[in-house]
């Protein structure tokens, strides 16, 4: 089955500055690359995702990019500030037509100081 | 987004009880609906997955007459842990996924379950 390995588990930055956390999934089926993030208590929230069609998307603060030779793809979160701490997931999934059954990594705690 | 609501946010429960807990999809039809259970500082581990009208697929390990999955309609599953014990204490979560397949799933807010 597919493994999505995930790293670093923990990251600290200051506010202002970048952060990137980064994925390899094993499956090259996978076609489908979630993030998201979850606070403490709180189901998780989907902030981006992208295809396998394309290489990279961006959303304001917010980056992905995909390397599918490589088997990896990587969030990146400019211009962090303290409410972007938290716990982010990616995920990998092969979207067949049942549905989205999504594997995980283990998680990455972000957390901005001030 | 779609809305995804999780029913109850907590629960505590006797042990030898069991808790039943709904997922809806407020607005869109979910075809399909995925059950996880996180412990703390942990990943979301798939526990099973379900289509309207039939029967529920189960991770390998998770025990289905343990985890009841019922999804009766496109718009409410309900898992029910039967017999709870103190190590079924956990987070639980479901995504749902509606028509067409290419959308993505989205998650209820979860579910703490504490078994005293």
């Amino acid at each position: 089955g597919e493994n999505v390995e995930q790293h670093p588990s923990t990251l600290s930055v200051q506010e202002g500055d970048s952060a990137v956390i980064k994925c390899t999934y094993s499956d090259s089926a996978s076609n489908y690359f979630p993030w998201y993030k979850q606070e403490l208590g709180k189901g998780p929230q989907l902030i981006i995702d992208i295809r396998s069609n394309v290489g990279e998307k961006k959303d304001q603060r917010i980056a992905v990019t995909l390397n599918k030779t490589a088997k990896h793809f990587s969030l990146h979160i400019t211009e962090t500030q303290p409410e972007d701490s938290a716990v982010y997931f990616c995920a990998a999934s092969k979207g067949s037509n049942s549905g989205y059954a999504l594997n995980f990594g283990k998680g990455t705690s972000l957390l901005v100081t001030p | 987004g779609a809305v995804v609501s999780q029913h109850p946010s907590w629960v505590i429960c006797k042990s030898g009880t069991s808790v039943k807990i709904e997922c809806r999809s407020l607005d869109f039809q979910a075809t399909t609906m995925f059950w996880y259970r996180q412990f703390p500082k942990q990943s979301l581990m798939l526990m099973a997955t379900s289509n309207e009208g039939s029967k529920a697929t189960y991770e390998q390990g998770v025990e289905k007459d343990k985890f009841l999955i019922n999804h009766a309609s496109l718009t409410l599953s309900t898992l029910t842990v039967t017999s709870a014990h103190p190590e079924d204490s956990s987070f639980y979560i479901c995504s749902a996924a509606g028509q067409p397949s290419n959308t993505e799933a989205f998650f209820g807010q979860g579910t703490r379950l504490t078994v005293v």
